[in-house]
């Protein structure tokens, strides 16, 4: 059974740094392009980027560059997204999703919450 | 960029009544389009891909159709677990993009 779990919920402060995580199992982690869609409150889906574990290629959507950094671990079949300086505006629930003719398999989502 | 536009923004139909949903891409995606289904605290499902194509387990009253610029998603006949947000994407070009999404409601 394909899956993707993503790490646990957060809440963080502005200026602080953040990375949240996607393991794949069940299938070739280095055979997909796995993405990561965000989610504002209330708001609809917006493609952040996707990486290629097999070779690490990776490309951003244009508002999201130098934003975030994507990053996978093929050892252990996980995919990364990073914040180095985290806004108020970062806050928004974050989706892995594993990609094959659209998206197949969806993780259940990571809330970032960003307050002071 | 490629812009996707969905009508419309919200679609009021009754239980057992056909809906049929739009969605309009800026530049030709050739059948590179998925329609998704979210509900409320859900991921999104992923409902249609290559614009026609049903996903494993989609139930047939779900269909797609179109190519090019303007695709459709059909719900036959709407059952009570149908009343969601519907969004399309297009994969064609990068960065893939999403439509807004319709919000299907019990009318």
């Amino acid at each position: 059974e394909v899956q993707l779990v993503q790490s646990g919920a957060e809440v963080k402060k502005p200026g602080e740094s953040l990375k949240i995580s996607c393991k794949g199992s069940g299938y070739s982690f280095t055979s997909h392009w796995i993405g990561w869609v965000r989610q504002m409150p209330g708001k609809g889906l917006e493609w952040m980027g996707i990486i290629y574990p097999g070779d690490s290629d990776t490309r951003y959507s244009p508002s999201f560059q130098g934003q975030v950094t994507i990053s996978a671990d093929k050892s252990i079949s996980t995919a990364y997204l990073q914040w180095s300086s985290l806004k108020a505006s970062d806050t928004a629930m974050y989706y892995c999703a594993r990609v094959s003719g659209g998206v197949d398999y969806w993780g259940q989502g990571t809330l970032v919450t960003v307050s002071s | 960029e490629i812009v996707m536009t969905q009508s419309p923004a919200t679609l009021s139909v009754s239980p057992g009544e056909r809906a049929t949903l739009s969605c309009r891409a800026s530049q030709s995606v050739s059948s590179n389009l998925a329609w998704y289904q979210q509900k409320p605290g859900q991921a999104p499902r992923l409902l249609i891909y290559g614009a026609s194509t049903r996903a494993t387990g989609v139930p047939a009253r779900f269909s797609g159709s179109g190519s090019g610029t303007e695709f459709t998603l059909t719900i036959s006949s709407l059952q009570s677990e149908d009343f969601a947000v519907y969004y399309c994407q297009q994969y064609n070009n990068w960065p893939w993009t999403f439509g807004q999404g319709t919000k299907v409601e019990i009318k």
